[in-house]
């Protein structure tokens, strides 16, 4: 069963709006919830992460929205640009003394110009 | 600064044929990942090595077994290629834990 639930599985864009890509865990002991982003031909490389205990973290025109109760968080990218075209993947682990994270199932996003 | 470093970028096998990925790190990195990418269906974890002479099981194990050589260089043998293996395979390794993953730039490795 995948335990990381993501959606949309493609996004496009228009150059300068905003990009959502939501996600849904089941695991309630998941405590660290990171977003990479993968451009082709290479490998995911860390976006930005978040811990439960905050609602909210945003990192220049990337933002981590999380809400605990729905088990729920989800990534906005604002003022998309081309450069950002790129598959993104929502991942959830268990941070003290964890190994194991499980990740989406990924989106791609294009970004028109 | 070379990071994680993957061998071979591409690999293509006949069906029963084995073979080793090679990976290293220089970034003196406790733990050390392997993991596959499958349209649809993200990156699964194959096995981990949460520091040296350790190694444990990830979500996708079976087909595949892995040698943590030393502190930098953790190994992925396949002993018997399955069609079912083609993937992208992609190396990965954390100063602790969970925490950051930095990933190295992956095998594509096709089972014919």
């Amino acid at each position: 069963q995948q335990q990381v639930k993501q959606s949309p599985q493609s996004l496009i864009v228009q150059k300068g709006g905003i990009s959502i890509i939501n996600c849904a865990y089941e695991n309630t002991a998941f405590d660290y919830f990171p977003w990479y982003q993968q451009f082709p031909g290479k490998g995911p490389a860390l976006l930005i992460a978040i811990r439960p205990d905050v609602s909210e973290k945003k990192e220049g025109r990337f933002t981590i929205s999380f809400n605990k109760s729905a088990k729920q968080f989800s990534l906005h990218i604002m003022d998309s640009q081309p450069g950002d075209s790129a598959t993104y993947f929502c991942a959830a682990s268990i941070e003290a003394g964890g190994f194991k994270t499980i990740f989406g199932a990924g989106t791609r996003l294009f970004v028109k110009a | 600064n070379a990071g994680v470093t993957q061998t071979p970028k591409f690999q293509v096998l006949k069906t029963g044929q084995s073979m080793t990925l090679q990976c290293a790190q220089d970034m003196n990195h406790n733990s050390m990942y392997w993991y596959r990418q499958d349209p649809g269906m993200g990156l699964r974890l194959i096995y981990y090595s949460a520091s040296e002479g350790t190694t444990d099981k990830g979500e996708v194990p079976n087909g595949y077994n892995v040698s943590r050589l030393n502190k930098r260089e953790f190994s992925l043998r396949l002993e018997s290629a399955a069609p079912s293996q083609t993937s992208v395979y992609f190396c990965a390794s954390a100063d602790r834990g969970v925490e950051k993953l930095f990933f190295g730039s992956g095998t594509q490795l096709s089972v014919l």
